[in-house]
Order: structure tokens, then C-alpha cells, then sequence
């Protein structure tokens, strides 16, 4: 399958901790990568190959994999954290593939 | 690095549309040039890359037959050309980077507008 499912939509509180899930059949053979969108903006990346943060992402940023499920994790969210965010992968048939997005809303 | 993109379109359904990305900052040649389309309130859709050193492509096979991917390595630009265009290719066209990292450097985004 080329197919990444996600979350439509997720909530936390100010402070707490969130975790947005993202499920497919490449996760298995591919690491995942996550992209945060905010309104008006292209995305930018957070998370590649599975865990690694680029400089200048706030270290409450994590990712994880298990099987079919990779996870990112927020620990302690922000209200900048309010955004979109798309899992990446590879794909057997096709170079990219991307999930349908969670949005986050910090409350 | 900066990818700046072309302006807004607006075209007639099977109509061609040709955006373009122009690099700097880097080797324009050093790494692969990826397109991605965003529809109004959707997610992100692969639309395929290519090489600006060679000149390959390779395209999602939704778009097969339908787009095209070109450089001029002489001013360090692509372009997506996306031909027959339907009111469902309405979308941001984003190129991006592809470096060590993923999806490194994104372009501003040029929205087609398909209507009659």
C-alpha cells in the first residue's frame, strides 16, 4: 500500500503532552520524516529518518517507529506548536508519499 | 538557500501551466528539485522530481502523460509544466529540495487556479 494515515485532527492542553500517529505498510521498510505546515506557509521539516531533529527544531520535538506506526511526539506544546503536521515516507511504486495531515490545536 | 517561485495563475480547463523555481545559495546541480501540489484544505501530494544535473525525471503515476519537468542549468531554474488541466489541479505548487535530511528547502508555493 501506498497509503499514510493520520489523525484528522488533534488536541492538548497548553503545557501537556501530545503524540500524533501516523500508520502505513512502508513504514515498515521506510523511516519516516515529519513536516509541520502553519497557515500560509510551506512546510518545513521537524523530524527525519525516524528521530533526527534539524538545528534550530525545539527539542520537544520526537519521533518515534514501531512496525506500521510512527509517532511524533510534542513534549510540553506550545501555542506556536498550533499547526499542521504531514508524516513522510518512501514508497516501493512511488518516491514520496505523505499522510493527509493532523491539525493540532494547543488549548 | 532560497527557491523563489513564479506568481499566481489562473487557466482554462485543458489548459497547460508551467511554473518555475529559481535556486540559489547552492549548487543548483547538487541536488534533485522536487514538486509538490497542495489542493485548497488538503495535504501535501507527491507530484515527482528532477535531477538538474542530468536532466531525468521521474513522476508520480497519477501525472504520468500529463506533466513534464525541465531545467536551465544556465540561471538555475526549474519548471513544472502540467498539461489538460482539470478544476481539480486547483492547488499551491511547491517545489522543495530533496537533501540528506528529506525535504530540506521549500519554494513559496505558486497557486493554479483552473476555472472557466
Amino acid at each position: 500500500s501506498s497509503e499514510l494515515t493520520q489523525d484528522p485532527a488533534v488536541s492538548v492542553a497548553l503545557g501537556q503532552t501530545v503524540r500524533i500517529t501516523c500508520l502505513g505498510d512502508s513504514l515498515r521498510s521506510f523511516y519516516a520524516s515529519w513536516y509541520q505546515q502553519k497557515p500560509g506557509q510551506a512546510p518545513i521539516i521537524i523530524i527525519y529518518d525516524k528521530n533526527n531533529r534539524p538545528s534550530g527544531i525545539p527539542d520537544r520535538f520526537s519521533g518515534s517507529s514501531s512496525g506500521t506506526t510512527a509517532s511524533l511526539t510534542i513534549t510540553g506544546a506550545q501555542a506556536e506548536d498550533e499547526a499542521d503536521y504531514y508524516c513522510h515516507s518512501r514508497d516501493s511504486s512511488a518516491f514520496a508519499v505523505f499522510g493527509g495531515g493532523t491539525k493540532l490545536t494547543v488549548l | 538557500v532560497q527557491l523563489v517561485q513564479s506568481g499566481a495563475e489562473v487557466k482554462k480547463p485543458g489548459a497547460s501551466v508551467r511554473v518555475s523555481c529559481k535556486a540559489s545559495g547552492y549548487t543548483f546541480t547538487g541536488y534533485y528539485i522536487h514538486w509538490v501540489r497542495q489542493a485548497p484544505g488538503q495535504g501535501l501530494e507527491w507530484v515527482g522530481w528532477i535531477n538538474p544535473n542530468s536532466g531525468g525525471s521521474n513522476y508520480a503515476q497519477k501525472f504520468q502523460g500529463r506533466v513534464a519537468m525541465t531545467r536551465d542549468t544556465s540561471i538555475s531554474t526549474a519548471y513544472m509544466e502540467l498539461s489538460r488541466l482539470r478544476s481539480d489541479d486547483t492547488a499551491v505548487y511547491y517545489c522543495a529540495t530533496w537533501g540528506t535530511r528529506g525535504f530540506d528547502y521549500w519554494g513559496q508555493g505558486t497557486l493554479v487556479t483552473v476555472s472557466s
